[in-house]
């Protein structure tokens, strides 16, 4: 596809349970990113892919986060025994620089809500 | 460490009415600074970015180095304006956007 494909679009999920989310980039992008939208928030960084190198896991809240990016290509996020506050619209994002030009495109995300 | 800073989370203007978005941000080296919007039940795009010089549906920002600001404006605000609005930082030679935490604009009929 030509653009960021996010899946599922929708999730809802139990307590306590675990989730997957997953992301195919656009293709050849060597950056990917995951971010968290909270109903009205703005944009929480999670963690930050760059081709090969280690990924910046910086923005992951706790210790039941966590991503991989296999082949450098499709991504996914899991949450392990999700919480309430865990509800949110996940948004992935990748990009590739051309010169001077550096142009993130978004996924339309995938909504969890943990109930 | 580059941090993006947008200081109003909700900002509200009457059609017609002058806008302005700020954003300031922290970086010691060369930035590359651009604005990001998200419509309504749309995908989080790209509007413009600082290299381009561009005007893009009325709006312009300029960089200011000396007060590390890039405040996006439009001289007369449209209803279909109305969007969440975010500013993001990359570094030459360092991909990583980093984004604001973005600005509710809502444009009053």
């Amino acid at each position: 596809g030509a653009g960021v494909s996010q899946s599922p679009s929708n999730k809802v999920t139990e307590k306590g349970k675990d989730v997957e989310l997953r992301c195919d980039p656009i293709s050849g992008h060597t950056a990917l990113y995951w971010y968290r939208q909270s109903l009205g928030q703005g944009l929480e960084f999670l963690i930050y892919f760059q081709g090969n190198s280690a990924p910046d896991k910086s923005g992951l809240p706790s210790d039941r986060f966590s991503a991989e990016r296999t082949g450098g290509s499709v991504s996914t996020l899991t949450i392990q025994r999700t919480q309430q506050e865990d509800s949110a619209v996940y948004l992935c994002a990748s990009s590739s620089r051309t010169g001077w030009n550096t142009e993130a495109f978004f996924g339309q995300g995938t909504r969890l809500t943990v109930v | 460490a580059q941090r993006v800073t947008q200081p109003e989370k909700l900002l509200s203007v009457f059609k017609g009415a002058p806008v302005e978005l700020k954003c300031n941000y922290s970086y010691s080296g060369s930035p590359e600074l651009f604005w990001y919007v998200q419509y309504s039940r749309q995908r989080l795009q790209l509007l413009l970015r600082h290299i381009s010089r561009e005007s893009i549906k009325g709006f312009t920002a300029d960089l200011n180095k000396g007060e590390t600001s890039f405040h996006l404006k439009k001289p007369f605000a449209q209803e279909e304006d109305s969007a969440m609005y975010y500013c993001a930082l990359s570094a030459f030679g360092n991909e990583k956007l980093t984004f604001g935490t973005g600005t509710r604009l809502t444009i009053i009929p």
